[in-house]
């Protein structure tokens, strides 16, 4: 069963400042790959996806994310944060894909990132 | 088009009781998965229809059970609550079948809060 695990739990950052929220996953075969945020009290939002071609995948809000597969990372990325970007953010991976069938995704533990001005 | 609808979005229960949650998916959209959220074991795939048919289902014990109707709105319910089934349930829609129209993306619903005392 394939896995993700997100290194870290949460992330403090200031205003204005770069910031990389790290992702994981195992896998032997192709997948697809997944970035959701979640805001207080809400469901979950597609941030950005990879499924194939370009590695460097660009997302809404100003977010990407690239697609190492030797390392099988998934990183995402954003050169300047806002106060507005606090939330939870989630990796996953299409447990079904690319061979069709299923849909479920396979969700990381999350990051909880905060943006102090 | 509107959006994800789940209701109901706050569930207050007791131990042994049973409870129904409702999900309406985007218009269009014929598969449907439910997922569990708790602060301990994050994001747990329950189940997922396509088209009335459950085409995949998570390491769930049988108390939890789902279902889709013809108009791809779907159902889950729980038997026997316990205490360790508060959480917040999340449903997702998307077009489904890897491969139809081709947009890999699910859409997910507010969630249904549901406590168990």
């Amino acid at each position: 069963a394939q896995s993700v695990t997100q290194l870290d739990s949460q992330v403090p950052v200031f205003e204005e400042a770069p910031v990389e929220l790290r992702c994981n996953y195992s896998s032997s075969v192709s997948v697809y790959l997944f970035w959701y945020v979640q805001y207080p009290n809400q469901g979950l939002q597609l941030l950005l996806k990879y499924l194939s071609g370009s590695t460097l995948v660009k997302g809404i809000n100003g977010f990407e994310a690239e697609f190492n597969k030797s390392q099988t990372s998934f990183h995402l990325r954003k050169p300047s944060v806002h106060i507005s970007d606090t939330a939870e953010y989630f990796c996953a991976v299409s447990e079904g894909a690319p061979q069709g069938g299923s849909e479920k995704l396979v969700f990381g533990k999350g990051t909880k990132l905060t943006v102090n001005p | 088009k509107a959006g994800v609808t789940q209701t109901p979005r706050y569930l207050i229960k007791t131990r042994g009781q049973q409870v129904t949650l409702s999900c309406s998916p985007i218009s269009g959209h014929r598969s449907v998965s439910w997922y569990q959220q708790t602060p301990g074991q994050g994001l747990q795939f329950l189940f997922e229809y396509f088209s009335e048919t459950q085409r995949n289902k998570g390491n769930f014990p049988g108390r939890f059970s789902g279902r889709q109707f013809s108009n791809s709105r779907s159902e889950m319910n729980v038997s026997t609550l316990e205490l360790g089934d508060s959480a917040l349930y999340l449903c997702a829609s998307s077009l489904g079948g890897w491969g139809l129209a081709g947009t890999y993306e699910q859409y997910f619903g507010p969630g249904t809060r549901l406590t168990v005392t």
